[in-house]
């Protein structure tokens, strides 16, 4: 079972270059969020789409932009890469938005952004 | 005051020790709360979900306290094993607390 899956693993960018992170989960699950994980900050919301066709800001969503495609995948996109989005990004999936079930989540990309 | 606050440790302790950890959250609405634990480089993983009356599995209890609005994670018999980080999440907020250290030594 794949779960969530996340492409790339690694990605190096440079400042002003512009970039999607792919997240597929093979679950049927509603829910599909994305986080950003930096040292000492936890685990903070970028955006989320609740269910297919929906999509809301997060936290922390300036500089950034999603598409969910379908049920199955939720892209992030980075337009103008800045060096304060160097960070781990994880996408995570859920049954429904106020789980009762907790998220499941992907391995995570670790962008870098010189 | 943060919305989701943990103690970010680190905790050390030996094994068999007994460790607990407590989250608390802000926003009194609510509804439901999950224990994480993250091992270093990894995507977090649901250890177990917090519910009113509180639940065991295991070594690993988990509580709520909603008067004073905070949650907690004991962990009995300590191993090695469980050295990793462990985050709270408020699932109303989606906010995830930055997480508490632990490792145990032999």
């Amino acid at each position: 079972n794949a779960g969530v899956t996340q492409t790339p693993k690694f990605q190096v960018l440079k400042t002003g270059q512009s970039m999607t992170l792919q997240c597929a989960q093979d679950m049927n699950h509603n829910s599909m969020y994305w986080y950003r994980q930096d040292p000492g900050m936890g685990l903070r919301l970028i955006y989320y789409s609740a269910s297919e066709g929906t999509t809301d800001k997060g936290e922390v969503p300036n500089g950034y932009n999603v598409s969910r495609l379908n049920k199955r995948e939720f892209s992030l996109r980075l337009e103008s890469a800045a060096p304060s989005q160097t960070s781990v990004y994880f996408c995570a999936s859920s049954e429904w938005g106020l789980a009762n079930y907790g998220y499941t989540f992907g391995s995570g990309t670790r962008l870098t952004v010189v | 005051r943060k919305e989701v606050e943990q103690d970010p440790g680190p905790f050390n302790v030996p094994e068999g020790a007994t460790v607990a950890f407590n989250c608390t959250y802000s926003n009194s609405a609510s509804q439901s709360f999950f224990w994480y634990r993250q091992d270093c480089r990894k995507e977090p993983k649901l250890l177990m979900s917090v519910y009113s009356s509180g639940n065991e599995d295991g070594r690993f209890t988990a509580q709520l306290n909603r008067a004073s609005q905070y949650i907690s994670l004991l962990i009995r018999d300590s191993k090695l094993s469980d050295s990793a980080t462990y985050l709270c999440v408020v699932n109303n907020d989606m906010r995830f607390g930055a997480g508490t250290r632990l490792t145990v030594k032999p």
